[in-house]
């Protein structure tokens, strides 16, 4: 079965310090990678994708994600986290079938601390 | 490029009662998704179109539920019979044909409570 599991449900962290979020997939070969945010009461805000070549891809507002196949892994990276990062995020995979649907991990909540 | 949106933003309703909800894609989208988010969790699938056709649906989706695309632009999801385990935000996405690309690109929501 296809899962997304992200291992930190909350994460605390100073502004200013360096941030990685954890993100682990099932699935039954190399799917599309997603990372997406979201702030209270909004929808969900694509950060960065990756599909193919280069396993660290770089996104907005700074964040960048490593592939890891022999992990299976997708962690996101931020090297100094802002106090506007506060939000949701979630990790997200998809099959490379074009459009089909995201499969999403359960999240992680980011707080930061002034 | 407007992004996607949602109709209504909030609704509040009685068991029992049907209520449709709103989405229109980014123009010239083919694929409209519908997605459904409980608190502390990450949103789950329910069903997409590519332009009029209903492709797949998910189990989550009971007879209750039903969404349309009539004419490959708008989409409207209907729930009928409301149950209190269906409040829950209602998210919509669209992402663009072959060429542009496979990343879904979300509505801010409709957040429905049912008491």
């Amino acid at each position: 079965a296809q899962s997304v599991t992200q291992p930190d449900i909350h994460i605390t962290v100073s502004e200013g310090a360096s941030l990685e979020l954890r993100c682990n997939y099932s699935y039954g070969a190399t799917p599309y990678l997603f990372w997406y945010v979201q702030s209270p009461g909004q929808g969900l805000q694509l950060l960065l994708k990756y599909f193919s070549g280069d396993t660290l891809v770089q996104g907005i507002k700074g964040f960048e994600a490593e592939f890891k196949r022999s992990q299976s892994s997708f962690n996101l990276r931020k090297p100094s986290v802002h106090w506007s990062d506060a939000a949701e995020y979630f990790c997200a995979v998809g099959p490379r079938e074009y459009g089909n649907k995201l499969v999403f991990g359960a999240g992680t909540i980011l707080r930061v601390k002034s | 490029d407007t992004g996607v949106s949602q109709d209504p933003r909030h609704k509040i309703t009685k068991r029992g009662q049907n209520v449709t909800f709103r989405c229109d894609p980014i123009s010239e989208h083919n694929r409209l998704y519908w997605y459904r988010q409980t608190l502390g969790q990450g949103p789950e699938f329910l069903t997409y179109f590519q332009n009029e056709a209903q492709l797949e649906k998910s189990r989550l989706l009971s007879d209750r539920f039903s969404a349309e695309r009539p004419k490959g632009s708008f989409s409207t999801l209907e729930i009928q019979r409301t149950e209190q385990g269906d409040s829950a935000m209602y998210l919509c996405a669209s992402s663009p044909g072959l060429a542009g690309g496979h990343e879904q690109y979300f509505g801010p929501g409709t957040r429905l409570t049912v008491t």
